[in-house]
């Protein structure tokens, strides 16, 4: 599988703060990257995800900012709250994958109240 | 959005005896499902993929007598884990796809496998 490199490991953030959530890719023929959110016990949850031919995409809280050139694509969440502490994992895909998925290694977050 | 049920959300079995989860796809026809294992505080490994009506194709390094995967059906996919020993714990997930865009990938809730 061609990787994705997340960073950082884990994030400690105070409620009201913005958290930032950075990935790379490798492989070119990614199309699809999702933000995924998962908390403990349970499945991975789309939170929101993007395609290259944007280069920014917001849905309330959460913003993802794409750089093609750079390949890098990070997730920006505004105003954290203690219920967005969860484990958030970045992930790529191409149109010829049959929908595979390659995951980041993943970042805990916790927001403190 | 669509979907995807795992079952048992959480087992707990004696080493040597096996083990099925179950994934079904509630409101749609999932042409492919993927199966992944997830230990704590790591990301998700892919195990393998199934397509409905065809053999699962495994992932290196996943022991395919072990993970025995089957896709009978368009809605239901079960993972069965073989002669299951304590390195097999582990949280177990699958996801679906109704096919199209690889937008359309649902995951299931996780079912968390302790062996004794």
């Amino acid at each position: 599988q061609q990787q994705v490199k997340q960073s950082p490991q884990s994030l400690i953030v105070q409620k009201g703060g913005i958290s930032i959530i950075n990935c790379a890719y490798e492989n070119t023929a990614f199309d699809y990257f999702p933000w995924y959110q998962q908390f403990p016990g349970k499945g991975p949850a789309l939170l929101i995800a993007i395609r290259p031919d944007v280069s920014e995409k917001k849905e309330g809280r959460f913003t993802i900012s794409f750089n093609k050139s750079a390949k890098q694509f990070s997730l920006h969440i505004m105003d954290s709250q203690p219920g967005d502490s969860a484990t958030y994992f970045c992930a790529a895909s191409y149109s010829g994958s049959a929908r595979q998925l390659t995951f980041g290694s993943g970042t805990q977050l916790t927001v403190l109240p | 959005g669509a979907v995807v049920s795992q079952h048992p959300s959480r087992v707990i079995c004696k080493s040597g005896t096996s083990v099925k989860i179950e994934c079904r796809s509630l409101d749609f026809q999932a042409t492919t499902m993927f199966w992944y294992r997830q230990f704590p505080k790591q990301s998700l490994m892919l195990m393998a993929t199934s397509n409905e009506g065809s053999k699962a194709t495994y992932e290196q390094g996943v022991e395919k007598d072990k993970f025995l995967i089957n896709h009978a059906s368009l809605t239901l996919s079960t993972l069965t884990v073989t002669s299951a020993h304590p390195e097999d714990s582990s949280f177990y997930i699958c996801s679906a796809t109704p096919g199209g865009t690889n937008e359309k990938l649902f995951f299931g809730s996780g079912t968390q496998l302790s062996v004794l």
